[in-house]
């Protein structure tokens, strides 16, 4: 089972602020099957990134995401107040599928 | 634009079997496999299983000793059984579009099932 593990648990910041999330994979992932999600109190998670730097549909293109085999990284450029949630990578490149523990992103 | 929607008992005692079932209002449901998820304050969240039109199945080595995942077709619909539930299973269950090669697109409203005596 791939081990995923995001850094740091909680960010303090800003609006306007740039974040960088991290995505640690105990192994490879393959064919970078590495995909990004933001989650909302009450509400499921939502697909933002795919393949580790494709956007999924309607995502504006502020967040972006980067790296292959085991380091990943989704970038927000600019903070926006609705961007304020609970982020997760997943692999969906070996069974089980798996998810990291979140990275918190709250208002300072 | 994919329309899920998903039911089932949202209490149980333990030792009882959790029951769900989502159904898929679209064309698309032949062509993907479905997959169950949960999402605890403990476990985070966590793969179940996976499911095509066909009755293929995928599990969750972790959990597959207790779930059976079931496809009706005819009614576009997918359904999860959890059997011998403990407060562990305690979670929100959600049912999804996506699988092994592929990212989850699509997402029910999610279940809260509880276990407690």
């Amino acid at each position: 089972e791939i081990v995923l593990t995001q850094s740091p648990a909680t960010l303090s910041l800003s609006p306007g602020e740039r974040v960088t999330l991290s995505c640690g994979a105990s192994q490879g992932v393959s064919s970078n099957y590495l995909a990004w999600y933001q989650q909302k109190p009450g509400l499921a998670p939502r697909l933002l990134m795919y393949e580790a730097s494709i956007r999924a549909t309607g995502i504006p293109d502020r967040f972006s995401g980067s790296g292959s085999g085991t380091d990943f990284t989704l970038t927000i450029t600019r903070l926006e107040p609705e961007d304020f949630a609970v982020y997760y990578c997943q692999q969906y490149g070996s069974s089980p599928l798996t998810f990291g523990g979140g990275t918190k992103v709250e208002i300072k | 634009q994919v329309q899920q929607q998903q039911w089932g008992a949202g209490l149980l005692k333990p030792s009882e079997t959790l029951s769900l079932t989502c159904a898929v209002f679209d064309g698309s449901f032949s062509g993907y496999y479905w997959s169950w998820f949960r999402q605890s304050p403990g476990k985070g969240l966590e793969w179940i299983g996976e499911i095509d039109h066909s009755g293929f199945t995928n599990y969750n080595p972790s959990l597959m000793s207790r779930v059976t995942i079931s496809v009706d077709t005819s009614k576009t619909q997918f359904s999860l059984k959890v059997t011998s539930v403990t407060a562990a299973d305690t979670a929100i269950y959600y049912c999804a579009r996506g699988d092994l090669a592929s990212p989850v697109d699509y997402w029910g409203q999610g279940t809260l099932v509880t276990v407690s005596s």
